[in-house]
């Protein structure tokens, strides 16, 4: 098993440009989850899934998209990146009440 | 929503003291709450977690405390080692009106001193 697998692991965009943030997980978790983690920060929730279909808006979704076709994949997409943006960003997945599994991360700058 | 509040933000203790990291919830639905350690550069991973069924679990060093009603968990480490020096996350996972998911803390930075 890969676990969770992001793409790309580093990206500098520039002002205005779009992206997508890819992830996908060999688990067969229900719930995935995005997460933006700024400089000496917390993990903060940007949008989740609770299967496919299904997404819900986290705690900070301005300026992000989502889709979950599949148990498998959640992208999250960066439209016009602004540099409030720049951020580390983690895909997790877990079951229901148990261990949620990261993602390696992606860098992102936004210059 | 769901908010989770964790104290303290930085902890500096000596080799071989414990430490103790607190958080709170405000979401009476939520019913599992994981532990994560996260070093420099990496993803956080988990190190403990509990449910809602019970008050206390350990796990050698490390042990976590859970007060329904008041509605806070505490993490406790016992003989720090330099190892042990990195970012903690509290977390809770909560259902509610069907859907579920998990909220982290802000974060302990905990330096180990030799």
């Amino acid at each position: 098993n890969a676990g969770v697998t992001q793409t790309p692991k580093f990206r500098i965009l520039k002002i205005g440009q779009s992206m997508t943030l890819q992830c996908t997980q060999d688990m067969n978790h229900n719930y995935m989850y995005w997460y933006r983690q700024d400089p000496g920060m917390g993990l903060k929730l940007i949008y989740y899934s609770v299967g496919a279909g299904i997404t819900d808006k986290g705690e900070v979704p301005n300026g992000y998209n989502v889709s979950r076709s599949t148990t498998e994949d959640f992208p999250l997409r960066l439209e016009l990146a602004a540099p409030s943006q720049t951020s580390v960003y983690f895909c997790a997945s877990s079951l229901k009440n148990t261990e949620a599994f990261f993602g390696q991360g992606t860098r992102l700058t936004v210059v | 929503g769901e908010n989770v509040e964790q104290h303290p933000s930085t902890l500096s203790v000596q080799e071989g003291d414990s430490a103790v990291i607190k958080c709170t919830y405000s979401d009476s639905a939520s019913n599992y709450f994981p532990w994560y350690k996260q070093e420099l550069g990496k993803r956080p991973q988990l190190i403990i977690d509990i449910r809602s069924n019970v008050g206390e679990k350990k796990d050698q060093r490390i042990a976590v405390t859970l007060n329904k009603t008041a509605k806070h968990f505490s993490l406790h480490i016992t003989e720090t080692q330099p190892e042990d020096s990195a970012v903690y996350f509290c977390a809770v996972a909560t259902t509610t009106s069907g859907t579920y998911k998990y909220i982290f803390g802000t974060g302990t930075r905990l330096k180990v001193l030799a």
